[in-house]
């Protein structure tokens, strides 16, 4: 199975700065045949089921602010939210979606406001 | 809009089983892949499968083989995932969640039910 693990477990941003959470899979999630990476990013409010954030490793799902962005390829990942708001508070999650199953989450990083 | 809505919480004893529906909206239901995810309190998330709505026999995560059953009912545009031989461990919410692209699997979420916690419990 593919381990997915994050960094840090969390972090305290002040409003308006920059969040950078690092996430890394223990093999690569890029597939050669058509150059995508098999990565998403989520976000979870207490009380509320996740939310897709980005897929592909980059792609930003449907009306998810600009201010989240996804980088990375083969094993190495990151989420940056380049302007901190008040609402962006909560736990984010990296997952694996690549091959045979199963599709396995990152632990998760609580982003809280400094 | 598509939504999922998913059955009240559930308290069980150890050893029983518990039945969890889905009912889908919003959208064509045989042309997502529907997935099951839970989360213990205060843990993260694990996959627990997925069924196609098309046919086709589900696939469950290694772990759950033998213990976890999915199957739908497409003329309600429901699926459902029962659990069986509860054990405390498996207090914990659970999510359906469909795949967003049409008529294959991606792998990604979106969107999800907004949960059921099955407690079990002597």
């Amino acid at each position: 199975d593919i381990v997915m693990t994050q960094s840090p477990d969390s972090l305290g941003v002040s409003l308006g700065e920059r969040a950078t959470i690092n996430c890394k899979s223990s093999q690569s999630v890029l597939y050669s045949s058509n150059n995508k990476n098999y990565l998403a990013w989520y976000q979870q409010k207490p009380g509320q089921p996740p939310k897709l954030l980005i897929y592909w490793a980059s792609t930003r799902a449907s009306g998810v602010p600009d201010r989240f962005s996804g980088s990375g390829s083969g094993t190495d990942f990151t989420l940056t939210i380049r302007s901190l708001q008040a609402e962006d508070v909560a736990v984010y999650y990296c997952q694996h979606y690549y091959g045979p199953p199963p599709i396995t989450f990152g632990p998760g990083t609580k982003v809280d406001i400094k | 809009q598509v939504q999922l809505v998913q059955s009240g919480a559930a308290v069980k004893k150890p050893g029983a089983s518990v039945k969890v529906s889905c009912k889908a909206s919003g959208y064509s239901f045989t042309s997502h892949y529907m997935h099951w995810v839970r989360q213990a309190p205060g843990q993260g998330l694990e996959w627990l499968g997925v069924i196609n709505p098309r046919g086709g026999s589900p696939t469950y995560a290694q772990k759950f083989q033998g213990r976890i059953t999915m199957t739908m009912d497409t003329s309600t545009s429901t699926v459902y995932m029962e659990v069986s031989s509860l054990r405390p461990e498996d207090t914990a919410v659970y999510y359906c969640t469909r795949d967003p692209i049409s008529y294959s699997t991606s792998g990604c979420f979106d969107p999800w039910g907004q949960g059921t916690l099955v407690t079990v419990s002597s």
